[in-house]
């Protein structure tokens, strides 16, 4: 069974923290993603990385950056939260190729104050 | 013209009923389609995916690719309350192999 855990299920930062979250997948994916999800405007992808220390932009990248050193483990990293970066992070894995399934954590709710 | 555009409901049937979900996409070169169910405040799951034109049954669901009308269905025969959820249409775009996400159709199945 897959499983894709994320280090947090709800987080409270202020305005300004530097906010790390993480993932963590144990199927020996090549993928892993890092979304975002708000009413009304759907999953929208932050980065995505296919190898260990490879990364690319998806949609929204503004603000964020991400670090995979291993394989396993995907971050995503707020340098400066701001408000309008509450919401829900989703990380996602999957086998090579776009064409494959992807596997959910079970999200973190962030809120910046 | 949104990439993949998704009606997004409620779509309300009765138990028992056959839910029918729509997702068309621009991109004529799209290669593989998925259908996730999200339950409200859970993660999405896949459900199916299709990568040829026709039907693909799996179990109550049904998925229905049309590549020359561009667009992908999900049918859901025999509807529990359990099936209501909101269900989301992804698409490889094939030409630019870019995941394109649909907003999803929230489905309410009624006892």
């Amino acid at each position: 069974d897959v499983k894709v855990t994320q280090s947090s299920r709800y987080l409270v930062k202020r305005t300004g923290e530097k906010v790390f979250l993480e993932c963590v997948q144990d199927m020996d994916h090549e993928n892993m993603f890092w979304y975002r999800q708000d009413p009304g405007l759907g999953l929208r992808l932050i980065y995505f990385s296919y190898d260990v220390k490879m990364k690319e932009k998806g949609d929204i990248p503004e603000g964020y950056s991400v670090s995979r050193e291993k394989k396993e483990r995907f971050s995503l990293i707020l340098e400066s939260a701001s408000t309008n970066q509450t919401s829900m992070y989703l990380c996602a894995s999957s086998l090579r190729g776009l064409e494959e399934t992807q596997y959910f954590g079970p999200g973190t709710r962030l809120l910046v104050l | 013209q949104k990439e993949v555009e998704q009606n997004s409901g409620p779509l309300s049937v009765p138990e028992g009923a056959i839910a029918s979900l729509n997702c068309t996409y621009s991109d004529r070169g799209s290669q593989s389609f998925f259908w996730y169910r999200q339950y409200s405040g859970k993660s999405p799951e896949l459900i199916m995916f299709i990568y040829s034109n026709g039907d693909k049954e799996d179990g109550r669901f049904t998925a229905q690719l049309n590549k020359a009308s561009q667009y992908v269905s999900l049918l859901i025969r025999d509807s529990q309350p359990s099936d209501s959820a909101t269900y989301l249409c992804l698409v490889n775009a094939g030409n630019n192999r870019k995941l394109i996400w649909g907003l999803g159709t929230s489905l309410a199945v009624n006892p």
